[in-house]
């Protein structure tokens, strides 16, 4: 079955300090790899994707992903976390460049002063 | 401002009520979808439209009955709701690749 695992509800990091939230992924096929973030009671904001090339991605407010395709990985990194980061982070992938993109559970992300 | 819109962002209403989400996109998407995020569950896909046709019906209740009357709008009505129904309900668009959200109209039922 085709599937997005992030591993951890909540992620806690320190201001400055750097951040990674995770993401494992099952599907058949070149997968389609996205984060997606979302601040309280507001939608959720696109922050980057991977689909070919390159397997380091930089997206939004200095967040960037790796794609490790041995691994089945697609981790969400940032040097320096801020408070503002703070919000919920949702993996998705979708099997090729069709179909419905398949959304991971979210981790809470928590950056303290 | 994402380019899609939801109304209304929130509605309270009790289980024999008739009410209605709306949403509307001005990217010029082919595709929109409903989806119901509840506390500490996955983000459920329920309905996806594309080019106002509907493509995909994730077993939802038919008390949820979605309309999508062209490309640039979608509907949700809802009618004799359950307590469990209480959720987020998030639009989305989207034409080749990502996904973009509207806000979100949250929804209790009484």
């Amino acid at each position: 079955a085709q599937s997005v695992a992030q591993p951890e509800d909540q992620v806690n990091v320190a201001e400055g300090n750097p951040l990674t939230v995770k993401c494992t992924y099952s599907v058949s096929g070149n997968p389609y790899l996205f984060w997606y973030v979302q601040y309280p009671n507001r939608g959720l904001q696109f922050l980057l994707k991977y689909i070919t090339g390159d397997n380091l991605v930089k997206g939004s407010y200095g967040f960037e992903a790796e794609f490790n395709k041995s691994q089945t990985s697609f981790h969400l990194k940032k040097p320096s976390a801020l408070v503002s980061d703070s919000a919920l982070y949702f993996c998705a992938v979708r099997p090729g460049s069709q179909g419905n993109l398949i959304f991971g559970k979210g981790t809470k992300l928590s950056v303290k002063p | 401002e994402t380019g899609v819109t939801q109304t209304p962002r929130h509605l309270v209403m009790g289980m024999t009520n008739k009410k209605s989400l709306k949403c509307e996109q001005h990217l010029g998407h082919n595709a929109m979808y409903w989806y119901k995020q509840s506390a500490k569950k996955p983000l459920e896909l329920m309905f996806v439209y594309n080019f106002k046709e509907q493509t995909e019906n994730n077993s939802v209740p038919s008390r949820f009955s979605p309309e999508c009357p062209n490309s640039s709008h979608l509907f949700l009505h809802l009618h004799t709701l359950q307590p469990e129904d209480s959720a987020l309900y998030l639009c989305a668009s989207s034409h080749t690749g990502e996904l973009f959200f509207g806000e979100g109209s949250r929804l209790t039922v009484l």
